[in-house]
């Protein structure tokens, strides 16, 4: 139980255009998703908290116009990476919240975005 | 905010002997600990967690011990095997479980 599926797994994008990434909870609601952005090597960078039906919590520092998060149901958000540039290029991860264990996070398999 | 602080940075070790892996935090109000396992290019799994009401907990080869007072846990991993290379994260919720603030990871080496 607690799976949580992302597509794309990969992306390779033009500088400019937009890129959205799909987040799901595939067997329980999550009332809370996360989405982090990890750089080779580093830990997991928080960027926004996600619940359903209301607006995304951004951390300091991230941009809520240049990542547009929605978490339209309970199974699923999305992650839209707007205008996108070389700087943006990333490992991206979602995690959901909701299942057996309240507090557990359970993660997506990331989206490795490359912007040319 | 939380801040998490994770030592060592990098651990070697034998196939067979122990892993210690150190984490502090300074929130006093942070109550859950969970600890992630990551393989390279993979996500990020729950291999143990601890709440605060709890000064240790055990799961097979793998223990977590909690320090409230001195605000550090530590992961500890017996009889090591080359599949638990990867990197391990420690990290801490507070504001009511809403968020997870990481360690910086700890990149684990089991050698045969």
């Amino acid at each position: 139980g607690a799976v949580v599926s992302q597509h794309p797994s990969r992306v390779i994008c033009k500088s400019g255009t937009s890129v959205k990434i799909e987040c799901r909870s595939l067997d329980f609601q999550a009332t809370t998703m996360f989405w982090y952005r990890q750089f080779p090597k580093q830990s997991l960078m928080l960027m926004a908290t996600s619940n359903e039906g209301s607006k995304a919590t951004y951390e300091q520092g991230v941009e809520k116009d240049k990542f547009l998060i929605n978490h339209a149901s309970l199974t699923l958000s999305t992650l839209t990476v707007t205008s996108a540039h070389p700087e943006d290029s990333s490992f991206y991860i979602c995690s959901a919240r909701g299942g057996l264990v309240w507090e557990t996070q359970y993660f997506g398999p990331g989206t490795r975005l490359l912007v040319l | 905010g939380e801040n998490v602080e994770q030592h060592p940075s990098t651990l070697s070790v034998q196939e067979g002997d122990s892993a210690v892996i150190k984490c502090t935090y300074s929130d006093s109000a942070s109550n859950y600990f969970p600890w992630y396992k990551q393989e390279l290019g993979k996500r990020p799994q729950l291999i143990i967690d601890i709440r605060s009401n709890v000064g240790e907990k055990k799961d097979q080869r793998i223990a977590v011990t909690l320090n409230k007072t001195a605000k550090h846990f530590s992961l500890h991993i017996t009889e090591t095997q080359p599949e638990d290379s990867a990197v391990y994260f420690c990290a801490a919720a507070s504001r009511g479980y809403s968020t997870l603030t990481f360690g910086k990871g700890t990149m684990l080496l089991v050698s045969p």
